[in-house]
C-alpha cells in the first residue's frame, strides 16, 4: 500500500488564517521529505523540504514539522492567501530507493 | 534559468499507436525521473535515469513502456501500443544529484488515448 498518506482530502480555511496540512508516513527508512504544491493543470511546485535529522524547517510563510516518533509530517502556511489554493502533496525519499513516494494530496480551499 | 521542459503538453493517441514524451532537465541537472499521475491521485514513480543509463526502472510497467536519456538531447518516455488505461499526466523531474535532493518538476504531458 501507500507509504505516505494524508489525513484529509480537502481543507477549507478563511483567507488570512493559518493552514495546517498533515501527512502520515509508515516507512521508518524514509530520510527526506518534501512538500509540493500543484495547481490545476500544472506540475508539482517545490515548497519546502526537510531531512530526517531535523524537526522543523521554516521558509517564507511556510513551516514544515517532522515528528519521527509518530511518523508525522505537517505543513503550516501562515496568513493563507487566495494564491495558496491548490492540492498539496507530501513526498518521501527512502534511502534505498530513487524515486519519491507521494501521498494522495490535500486540496486546500481558501474562503474569502 | 529555464525550468524543466516537457513536450508536447497535450498528446492524443488512438489505441494501438505509439506515444513519445520528451523531457529536457533544468540546466546543470543530469538526473531525470519520470512519474505518472492518474486523476485525483498522487504521482507514481516510474523510472530514474542519468545520461545513457537507466538507474532504476522499478516503477515501469514490464511491457510497452521504455525510457532513455541519450548523451545528447532530451529524455524520452516511449509507450508502444497505447491502451485507454495509459491516459494520464506524465511528469518529468530533474535534480542536480541523485539521492536525497530536491526534484524539480516540469509542466507535464497529458496523454489521452481514444
Amino acid at each position: 500500500g501507500e507509504s505516505v498518506g494524508l489525513h484529509l482530502p480537502t481543507l477549507s480555511v478563511q483567507e488570512g488564517d493559518n493552514s495546517i496540512i498533515n501527512c502520515a508516513y509508515s516507512n521508518s527508512a524514509s530520510d527526506y521529505f518534501i512538500w509540493y504544491k500543484q495547481e490545476s493543470g500544472k506540475g508539482p511546485q517545490f515548497i519546502i523540504d526537510i531531512r530526517s535529522n531535523m524537526d522543523k524547517r521554516q521558509g517564507q510563510r511556510v513551516t514544515v514539522l517532522l515528528n519521527k516518533t509518530v511518523k508525522h509530517l505537517s505543513l503550516q502556511i501562515a496568513a493563507t492567501q487566495p494564491g495558496d489554493s491548490a492540492v498539496y502533496f507530501c513526498a518521501e525519499n527512502i534511502r534505498t530507493a530513487d524515486g519519491l513516494t507521494f501521498g494522495k494530496g490535500t486540496h486546500l480551499i481558501i474562503q474569502p | 534559468n529555464a525550468g524543466v521542459m516537457q513536450n508536447p503538453r497535450h498528446l492524443v493517441r488512438r489505441r494501438g499507436q505509439e506515444a513519445r514524451l520528451r523531457c529536457s532537465p533544468m540546466k546543470g541537472h543530469s538526473h531525470v525521473y519520470w512519474y505518472r499521475q492518474l486523476p485525483e491521485e498522487g504521482l507514481k514513480f516510474m523510472v530514474y535515469l542519468q545520461k545513457e543509463n537507466i538507474i532504476d526502472e522499478s516503477g515501469m510497467p514490464k511491457e510497452r513502456f521504455s525510457a532513455e536519456f541519450p548523451k545528447e538531447g532530451p529524455s524520452i518516455l516511449r509507450i508502444q501500443q497505447v491502451v485507454r488505461g495509459d491516459s494520464a499526466a506524465y511528469f518529468c523531474a530533474s535534480s542536480r544529484q541523485g539521492g536525497i535532493y530536491e526534484q524539480y518538476f516540469g509542466p507535464g504531458t497529458r496523454l489521452t488515448v481514444t
